[in-house]
């Protein structure tokens, strides 16, 4: 089955405590995104990635670190969470670049408690 | 003006009706634009790309109007398992990916 798989889909951590969020797609994806959701302010767009070793910043970028080193995999790395990290983090892959008409095809998100 | 808007809602609308919801965008560079469709603590999920001539698909049409830079979406006979909230998304125009999402509508079909 063609997926985006997001580990773990719940976590409560303590502030300072370093955690990576997994992701991975198996459809051969070249581009895929990390955004967050938070109540009133919708989903806002992390890093992206365009290809292996590609990666550039969304809107939100501070506090998070990404990495491509295989194309299935796009880890979110928090070295330092902070509790204004808590929300929910959806990772997303796009067969190509969406401006040519592309969606996304999200993960089931994981819900991250930084206490 | 925000980068993409939408009418927050919640629209309550009756089952069998017409409903229809706009999407307005600042950069008139933007290429591309979609909408998702999003259930309640699920992912969201892609309903449908938004092409220049516009398009169909079921009961569902999408419109673009670059001069006005708005999009829309139609959902004609709703159903009960149309209640959801929906994204509108725009591709901000550059080589990159970088994407915004609309804060969303919620719709309710009521019964």
């Amino acid at each position: 089955e063609a997926q985006v798989t997001q580990n773990p889909r719940y976590l409560i951590t303590v502030t300072g405590k370093k955690l990576t969020v997994t992701c991975s797609q198996n459809m051969n994806h070249e581009y895929m995104s990390w955004y967050r959701q938070d109540p009133g302010l919708g989903l806002r767009q992390i890093y992206y990635s365009m290809n292996v070793e590609v990666t550039d910043k969304g809107d939100v970028p501070e506090g998070y670190k990404v990495s491509r080193k295989e194309k299935r995999n796009f880890p979110l790395i928090l070295e330092s969470p902070s509790p204004n990290q808590t929300s929910l983090y959806f990772c997303a892959s796009s067969p190509l670049w969406t401006g040519q008409g592309y969606g996304y095809t999200f993960g089931s998100g994981t819900r991250l408690t930084v206490v | 003006r925000k980068e993409v808007e939408q009418d927050p809602g919640p629209f309550n609308v009756p089952e069998g009706a017409t409903v229809a919801f706009n999407c307005t965008y600042s950069n008139s560079a933007s290429q591309s634009f979609f909408w998702y469709r999003q259930d309640c603590r699920k992912e969201p999920k892609l309903l449908m790309s938004v092409y220049s001539s516009g398009n169909e698909d079921g009961r569902f049409t999408a419109q673009l109007n670059r001069a006005s830079q708005y999009i829309s979406l139609l959902i004609r006979d709703s159903k009960l398992s149309d209640s959801a909230t929906y994204l509108c998304v725009v591709n901000m125009g550059n080589r990159d990916d970088k994407i915004i999402f609309g804060k969303g509508t919620r719709l309710h079909i009521l019964p």
